[in-house]
């Protein structure tokens, strides 16, 4: 079964309003999530890692206020989309390291799908 | 910076069928690279995780290799089938343990029956 879950699969809300992904590690503890975005036909891009604890570490060209990163917990990382535009519709997805596991085994959540109206 | 290129962008082949998809990066100090497979709308599926010391991993019909100094890795599929249609995704970590990956833009796989 999954290991890492994410929460909503699917979400739909409306221009400039905010909507929040959730991203739990079911049975390891994740001091390290990454955040990625993926529009149609295009790549993975990696937004932001976040770090347990502490401040996420954003890419070069993501805006960390309209990104917000919160991982106030070993098993919980959360994106919160604030100000939401139509643009921002996409396919959001986390990972994790489990770092007992060898070679530092990285796991996907199943992706939430946002579309702005 | 890390570039990740996928080659060809799409394959179509008929059943039964051996097929390679090729990935290529520009900076050869990876930790390791990643294999991933990605079904329309879905999350991914890891299928082979090769470690930069290592050359090459199987599992079952998959077959990937690595040669970290040219900075380039193959994955083989033999006998492909219809189930093998997805998007197949390769990954590299950034050159450290515990550092994200970065991907490529994927090969879109159709086998037809």
């Amino acid at each position: 079964g999954a290991v890492v879950s994410q929460h909503p699969s699917w979400v739909i809300c409306k221009s400039g309003t905010s909507v929040k992904i959730e991203c739990r590690s079911l049975d390891f503890q994740a001091t390290t999530m990454f955040w990625y975005r993926q529009f149609p036909k295009q790549s993975l891009m990696l937004m932001a890692t976040s770090n347990e604890g502490s401040k996420a570490t954003y890419e070069q060209g993501v805006e960390k206020d309209k990104f917000l990163i919160n991982h106030a917990s070993l098993t919980l990382s959360t994106l919160t989309v604030t100000s939401a535009h139509p643009e921002d519709s996409s396919f959001y997805i986390c990972s994790a390291r489990d770092f007992d596991r060898p070679g530092n085994t990285i796991y996907f959540g199943e992706g939430s799908w946002l579309t702005v109206v | 910076k890390q570039e990740v290129t996928q080659i060809p962008a799409a394959l179509s082949v008929p059943e039964g069928e051996n097929l390679v998809l090729n990935c290529s990066f520009t900076d050869s100090a990876i930790y390791n690279l990643q294999w991933f497979r990605q079904d329309p709308g879905k999350g991914l599926t890891s299928l082979l995780l090769i470690q930069s010391s290592q050359r090459e991993q199987t599992s079952g019909r998959l077959n990937a290799s690595l040669d970290k100094s040219s900075g380039r890795s193959t994955l083989y599929i033999a006998a492909s089938q219809p189930g093998d249609s997805a998007t197949y995704l390769c990954a590299v970590n950034r050159g450290q343990a515990g550092t994200a990956l970065i991907f490529g833009k994927g090969t879109t796989l159709s086998v037809s029956s």
